[in-house]
């Protein structure tokens, strides 16, 4: 059964660091693009980050860029997310994803963070 | 504000026919297709229609998806309680090179 599972949210303060963990089960991990998308409270969902099925191209939005990193650990099935320098506005549930031909066809149920 | 609108709610009653709409841009729905994503606080997100029209495998065909230029919209029939979510458009912006979703449609059953 395909199932993505994030962990790593938590209360911190601004300025500070944080990893949060997406970990795979079900599927072929190699054959996917993995995405993180957030949701702040009571507004709507928000791409952040996406990495390539070789993991070799990443996107990030502009909101995050410089301050998020995004990665893959192929032997571990998980997928990260680096945050730094967190902010108020980096308060959200955090969500992952996968996509090949299906963009964001399987989601994670979220981790949430607050700043 | 996000790049890509939808109306806040629609609501109706058991039975009826809604339908959602994404306004967007010349790149990002007139160029891309677009997926509808249905949403329960507390839960993930779940794809519903991809490649604009493709309904996933599970969904009713009560479900339907539609694109004309810049818009996209999204139809529900025979509307039952168990549609009551959030429904987000998402698509890729091939100009800005990010993926953009909707504001998000609160679906009410009366």
């Amino acid at each position: 059964q395909v199932h993505l599972a994030e962990s790593g949210g938590d209360v911190v303060r601004v300025g500070e660091s944080l990893r949060l963990s997406c970990t795979l089960s079900g599927f072929d991990v190699d054959d996917y693009a993995l995405f993180w998308v957030r949701q702040a409270p009571g507004k709507g969902l928000e791409w952040v980050a996406s990495v390539s099925y070789d993991g070799r191209d990443k996107d990030y939005a502009a909101s995050v860029k410089g301050r998020f990193t995004i990665s893959r650990d192929y032997s571990k099935n998980t997928l990260y997310l680096q945050l730094s320098s967190l902010r108020p506005d980096d308060t959200a549930m955090y969500h992952c994803a996968r996509t090949a031909d299906t963009p964001f066809d399987v989601w994670g149920q979220g981790t949430m963070v607050n700043v | 504000q996000s790049v890509l609108t939808q109306p806040p709610s629609v609501s109706a009653a058991p039975g009826q026919t809604i339908t959602i709409s994404c306004s967007g841009g010349s790149s990002n729905i007139e160029k891309n297709y677009v997926s509808w994503y249905q949403h329960v606080p507390g839960t993930a997100p779940k794809l519903v229609i991809y490649d604009t029209f493709r309904r996933r495998s599970g969904i009713p065909d009560r479900f339907s998806g539609s694109k004309s230029g810049t818009s996209a919209t999204l139809g529900i029939s025979g509307l039952q309680p168990g549609d009551e979510a959030t429904y987000y458009c998402g698509t890729r912006d091939s100009s800005l090179r990010v993926w953009l979703f909707g504001g998000g449609t609160k679906v009410t059953v009366l």
